[in-house]
């Protein structure tokens, strides 16, 4: 009964390629979250979906792309790697804040170890 | 612009012991805090969160602190355990545009000896 999952867990690839990662979660969240974790535990926010429309795009390279192809999916794709884009990949999911501004908790997958050769 | 960030990047206890991980935030608009926990090979855990309106919440072993005149947040966590080790990260909840920005601090590890 995983809440939010990612696959895969591991990723090594070469300099060039173009890769994706998959998320899914079975939480009943309309929004959904990418999020990078450099090597020194730093997590920034990437992307985040709400109903499959983009919200946020952070300053992140276009060669990185998400897509939801629905509500409980949301995948990234990155194309032509580069040795900077290694890292670990998390994705997350919410409710979205309900009126009045009440936030709600993110919960996040197990992350998809990323490592550009 | 504004961050959250932590004061201890490392913190060596003892079994039993209580913990305290600290946390500064410069967002003075900010009104929601979590406290999130990372074990090794793992994704960020919710540990308890707090509300700008309250200045302690308790959960089971743990207590967070808000003083928002110095913009300080804190993690008690009370007779810590060795699966208590983890990367602790206090994180701010912004609106924008009727949507949420999770802002993470940049982490403190808590290493927990038997």
């Amino acid at each position: 009964d995983t809440a939010v999952s990612q696959t895969p867990k591991y990723l090594v690839t070469q300099m060039g390629n173009d890769k994706s990662i998959k998320c899914e979660q079975n939480l009943g969240h309309d929004t959904m979250y990418w999020y990078k974790q450099d090597s020194k535990k730093f997590l920034k926010i990437m992307f985040s979906y709400n109903n499959k429309e983009l919200i946020i795009n952070e300053t992140v390279p276009n060669r990185f792309s998400p897509k939801s192809p629905d509500k409980a999916h949301l995948n990234l794709h990155i194309n032509s790697l580069e040795l900077g884009d290694s890292a670990v990949y998390f994705c997350a999911s919410s409710h979205r804040p309900r009126q009045g501004g009440v936030q709600e908790t993110q919960y996040f997958g197990p992350g998809t170890r990323l490592l550009v050769l | 612009g504004e961050s959250v960030g932590l004061h201890l990047p490392t913190l060596s206890v003892q079994e039993g012991d209580n913990s305290i991980i600290n946390c500064a935030y410069s967002n003075s608009a900010s009104d929601y805090f979590i406290w999130y926990k990372q074990e090794s090979g793992k994704g960020p855990q919710f540990i308890i969160d707090i509300r700008s309106n309250m200045d302690k919440r308790q959960g089971q072993r743990v207590t967070v602190l808000l003083n928002k005149t110095v913009k300080h947040l804190s993690l008690q966590i009370a007779a810590t355990q060795p699966g208590d080790s983890a990367v602790y990260f206090c994180a701010e909840l912004s609106m924008n545009s009727g949507y949420s920005t999770l802002t993470f601090g940049k982490g403190t590890m808590l290493l927990v000896s038997p």
